[in-house]
């Protein structure tokens, strides 16, 4: 999992409360990544960062947002859950994308917004 | 944004080739080619990456033709651990991050 921790693994919340997933990079990267994964969607990038309080949108930045206080650390809140954020989350780390540098992908957490 | 087009599904027999299409006929010169594999309840896995020429790692070969427009992964022996959805995605050479973007993969089924 190249040095990936994402936490936590599982997690039901209710309609409207707040929810911060975390992910955990031990490789010194400097891109991270947060996506979700849906039935009929693929991988879809919700934002990322590229350092220390650099972050920017993905295609599905709504209703999400991001921070990155250190290197190792991103956060991804979703201010007020909705049914709809239900899904699979996944963290993703690269060097910086020159187009040669790989995804590393943690293992997920499973959200179920009810 | 360049796209990729994959088959959604492909079977194949253990200790067989298998040979994975993909078809990315926008891709810019500066795109690289790369593919992921995601086994059940993982996250997605690096395979193989390439620009022009033909590459080769332990896992797998990529096979890039002549006008970039398509490229193969070729999974020499398939065992039944290689059953998973397979991504081919361009990466930009001197794009944004936000254009790594990801399509529905190839569902590969290893029959024993």
């Amino acid at each position: 999992d190249a040095g990936i921790t994402q936490s936590p693994r599982h997690k039901v919340t209710e309609t409207g409360t707040p929810v911060t997933l975390r992910c955990h990079q031990t490789e010194n990267h400097r891109y991270m990544y947060w996506y979700r994964q849906d039935p009929g969607h693929g991988l879809r990038l919700i934002h990322y960062s590229y350092g220390v309080k650099d972050t920017d949108k993905g295609e599905v930045s709504d209703g999400y947002s991001v921070s990155r206080s250190k290197t190792e650390d991103f956060l991804l809140t979703l201010e007020s859950a909705t049914s709809s954020q239900t899904s699979v989350y996944f963290c993703a780390i690269s060097e910086p994308p020159k187009g040669n540098s790989p995804l590393h992908f943690g293992n997920g957490t499973r959200l179920t917004v009810t | 944004d360049a796209k990729t087009t994959q088959p959604n599904s492909m079977e194949s027999n253990e200790e067989e080739p298998v040979h994975l299409p993909c078809n990315h006929s926008t891709i810019s010169g500066t795109d690289y080619i790369h593919w992921y594999r995601q086994l059940p309840s993982q996250g997605p896995e690096y395979v193989i990456h390439g620009l022009t020429s033909n590459v080769n790692n332990r896992m797998a070969s990529l096979a890039i033709a002549e006008d970039r427009k398509s490229s193969t992964l070729i999974l020499h022996r398939a065992t039944l651990r290689d059953a998973a959805v397979y991504y081919c995605i361009l990466s930009p050479g001197w794009g944004s991050a936000r254009q790594l973007t990801f399509g529905s993969g190839t569902q590969l089924t290893v029959l024993p």
